[in-house]
């Protein structure tokens, strides 16, 4: 099966400054991964996507990172704003599960001024 | 727009009741997913549906019931040999023509025991 973390339950981080969040999976055979993002008493909402014949992939504001050789996955967000508050879920899923997510437990990032 | 629509938003269970909770997509997607929620935690599967007339189980599926009779619509149904249904649950969709593909989430449905 699949098992996924995340590297910390909170991340702080100043307005302007840049956000990474990291993410872990332990699945070689992982084909699929999304970044969600989750305001309170809201769904996840998607934020960008990669497959594994890529390493990397650039959003508006946002880069993610696939580290395949350590399996491993990071969210950097540039110029972090006050409405980037939220918890942000990876989601890992593998050609043998079609369709079916695995979610990290999620890091709660906070934005002060 | 498109997009998922569950209801209600909130709801309540009294001990040995079922409850049903609607989720309603016009995305036209094949796949359809339900997930519970705890605080402080990620996502689990109860039960997932690739196409109508068609669903199978996920990680955590006894106490719980489906049905996929319309493209648009998978309720979940909560049922009182679910010992601890509070939490929160999110509905979700996807595109199955590009094979794995994201899941997009409804708003959820708070569930509490009265």
């Amino acid at each position: 099966g699949e098992s996924v973390g995340l590297h910390l339950p909170t991340l702080s981080v100043q307005e302007g400054d840049n956000s990474i969040i990291n993410c872990a999976y332990s699945n070689s055979a992982s084909d699929y991964f999304i970044w969600y993002k989750q305001e309170s008493g809201k769904g996840p909402q998607f934020i960008i996507d990669i497959r594994s014949n890529m390493d990397k992939r650039q959003g508006q504001r946002v880069t993610v990172l696939l580290n395949k050789t350590v399996k491993h996955l990071s969210l950097q967000i540039a110029a972090t704003q006050p409405g980037d508050s939220a918890v942000y879920f990876c989601a890992v899923a593998g050609t043998d599960s079609w369709g079916k997510l695995q979610f990290g437990a999620g890091t709660q990032v906070v934005v002060t001024p | 727009d498109g997009g998922i629509t569950q209801s209600p938003k909130y709801l309540f269970r009294k001990e040995g009741q079922n409850v049903t909770l609607s989720c309603e997509q016009n995305l036209n997607h094949d796949a359809m997913y339900w997930y519970r929620q705890d605080p402080g935690q990620g996502l689990r599967l109860i039960y997932y549906s690739q196409i109508v007339n068609d669903f199978q189980k996920g990680d955590i599926a006894e106490g719980y019931s489906v049905s996929r009779e319309k493209k648009e619509s998978f309720p979940l149904t909560v049922t009182s040999a679910q010992k601890n249904p509070t939490a929160f649950y999110l509905c979700a969709s996807s595109n199955r023509d590009r094979g794995l593909d994201a899941q997009h989430f409804g708003d959820g449905t708070r569930l509490s025991i009265l």
